[in-house]
């Protein structure tokens, strides 16, 4: 069964502050793919970033960056500099396959930026 | 717009009626899916469609829920008998879909939902 946990319900940083949403996930499956996704208040998902289950790089755009681990089933997301634009619901998602199936979304973590 | 669309925006009905939301994909996104998203939860899955195929329904909450998508674009999702507890964003994404490379699913702006 798919399952994805994140266990912090909100989040508070000040301005400039680097901030890491934690992320757990369960899969029988050997290829999958996890995702980051962020909610603003207008309520409308907008896709962050993506990682495949074979490619446990770690990487860094612009702000975001992201940790893969498989050993511990983890895929943290991290903002760098926060800044209030960020405020919004972050949610970890895993889809298991070619991906191409639906996504099983955790309970999401809010993010308040404080100025 | 070339985004996910989705109409109405809001919609507020009393307990036991029926209600029909309509998702319009982005142009040539041959899979479409439908979750669900409650307060302070993330979306459910429901159901979703290769082009007029319905791949998987049993996910729907109950035989309340039924869509369908009868030309492979467009898409209705139907609640009969509404309840209280039906009050949710249902939102609708697509993509490319079909086996293959991992397509992006993107994300309309939801249709809000209550049960009075």
């Amino acid at each position: 069964a798919q399952k994805v946990t994140q266990a912090q319900t909100e989040i508070s940083v000040v301005e400039k502050e680097d901030v890491t949403l934690d992320c757990v996930y369960e899969t029988r499956d050997t290829t999958y793919y996890l995702f980051w996704y962020k909610q603003p208040p207008s309520g409308e998902l907008v896709f962050l970033i993506r990682r495949n289950s074979f490619d446990e790089q770690n990487e860094i755009s612009g702000r975001y960056s992201w940790n893969f681990q498989k050993s511990t089933s983890s895929f943290n997301f991290t903002i760098t500099a926060s800044q209030v634009v960020d405020s919004a619901v972050y949610f970890c998602a895993l889809s298991e396959g070619s991906g191409n199936t639906p996504l099983v979304f955790g309970k999401g973590t809010r993010l308040s930026v404080i100025a | 717009d070339t985004g996910v669309s989705q109409d109405p925006r809001h919609k507020i009905t009393k307990r036991g009626q029926n209600v029909t939301f309509r998702c319009d994909p982005i142009s040539e996104h041959n899979r479409l899916y439908w979750y669900r998203q409650t307060l302070g939860q993330g979306p459910e899955f429901l159901t979703y469609f290769q082009n007029e195929a319905q791949l998987e329904k049993s996910r729907l909450l109950s035989d309340r829920f039924s869509a369908e998508r009868p030309k492979g674009s467009f898409s209705t999702l139907e609640i009969q008998r509404t309840e209280q507890g039906d009050s949710a964003m249902y939102l609708c994404a697509s993509s490319l879909g079909g086996e293959g490379p991992y397509n992006e699913q993107f994300f309309g702006p939801g249709t809000r939902l209550t049960v009075l």
